[in-house]
C-alpha cells in the first residue's frame, strides 16, 4: 500500500514559472487537502476536497489552484510562482469516519521560489 | 482566534529519559486533539486520536493526556529512544477536516 505519494520531491522554479505539484492516494479515501509548512507556523491548510468534482478554499488559496477528476489524484497547480511561495507542500488524505478519521501525510514537496 | 500553542519550543534529553510535551489550545468548538511525530524532510505521522471524552491515550512508549476543561494536553514520551528525535506537532479539530488548527511544534532531541 503506497498511502499518499507526492511528486516531485524538490522543484527550484524563477519568478513566474507555472508548475503542477502533483498527489496521489491509493486508499480511497474522500478527502484530501493540500497544506504548505513554513519556519515558525504551523501547518496551513490551501485547498481541500470532499469528493471527485468538489474543491474549496482553505486558509491561504491565493496564487493556488486545484482541481478533483478522480478520487485518487489531487494536483496543485502554482499559476505564477512568486518568492512567497517557497515552502513545504503537504498532501493528506483521510476518510471520513466521524471526528476520529485518521489523517495520512504525502512526504512533502519542497519548492524553492528564485 | 483558534490557536494552539505548544512548548517548549525545542527539547534535548539523554536517551533513556522521559519527557513531557505541552500543548494548550483555545480551539472552539472543540471536536479531536491529534499528536503527530515529524522526523525531519518527511511527513506527519499519527500518534494518538483523542476526543473530548477521552483524557488519556497510549500508542507505545507514548502516552497523551487531555484536559477538556483547561484546554491543555501533553505528550510523554517513555523511556526515550535515537528514534524519537523528531518534531512532535499537535492538532486540535474543530467541526470539519478543513477546521484542523496545527501547532508549530516542538522539537526533541534525544542525545546518546
Amino acid at each position: 500500500n503506497a498511502g499518499v505519494t507526492q511528486t516531485p520531491k524538490f522543484q527550484v522554479l524563477k519568478t513566474g514559472q507555472s508548475m503542477t505539484l502533483q498527489c496521489a492516494q491509493d486508499m480511497n479515501h474522500e478527502y484530501m487537502s493540500w497544506y504548505r509548512q513554513d519556519p515558525g507556523m504551523g501547518l496551513r491548510l490551501i485547498h481541500y476536497s470532499v469528493g471527485a468534482g468538489i474543491t474549496d478554499q482553505g486558509e491561504v488559496p491565493n496564487g493556488y489552484n486545484v482541481s478533483r477528476s478522480t478520487t485518487e489524484d489531487f494536483p496543485l497547480r502554482l499559476l505564477s510562482a512568486a518568492p512567497s511561495q517557497t515552502s513545504v507542500y503537504f498532501c493528506a488524505s483521510i476518510i471520513q469516519q466521524g471526528a476520529r478519521g485518521e489523517l495520512f501525510f504525502g512526504e512533502g514537496s519542497r519548492l524553492t521560489v528564485l | 482566534k483558534n490557536q494552539v500553542e505548544q512548548s517548549p519550543q525545542s527539547l534535548i534529553i539523554l536517551e533513556g529519559k522521559n519527557c513531557t510535551l505541552q500543548c494548550n489550545y483555545t480551539v472552539s468548538p472543540f471536536s479531536n486533539l491529534r499528536w503527530y511525530k515529524q522526523d525531519t524532510g518527511r511527513g506527519p505521522v499519527s500518534l494518538t486520536i483523542m476526543t473530548f471524552s477521552e483524557n488519556t491515550k497510549s500508542n507505545g512508549r507514548y502516552t497523551a493526556t487531555l484536559d477538556a476543561d483547561t484546554k491543555q494536553s501533553s505528550l510523554h514520551i517513555t523511556a526515550s529512544q535515537l528514534s524519537d528525535s523528531a518534531s512532535y506537532i499537535c492538532v486540535v479539530s474543530g467541526t470539519g477536516f478543513q477546521k484542523l488548527v496545527f501547532g508549530t511544534g516542538t522539537r526533541l532531541l534525544v542525545s546518546p
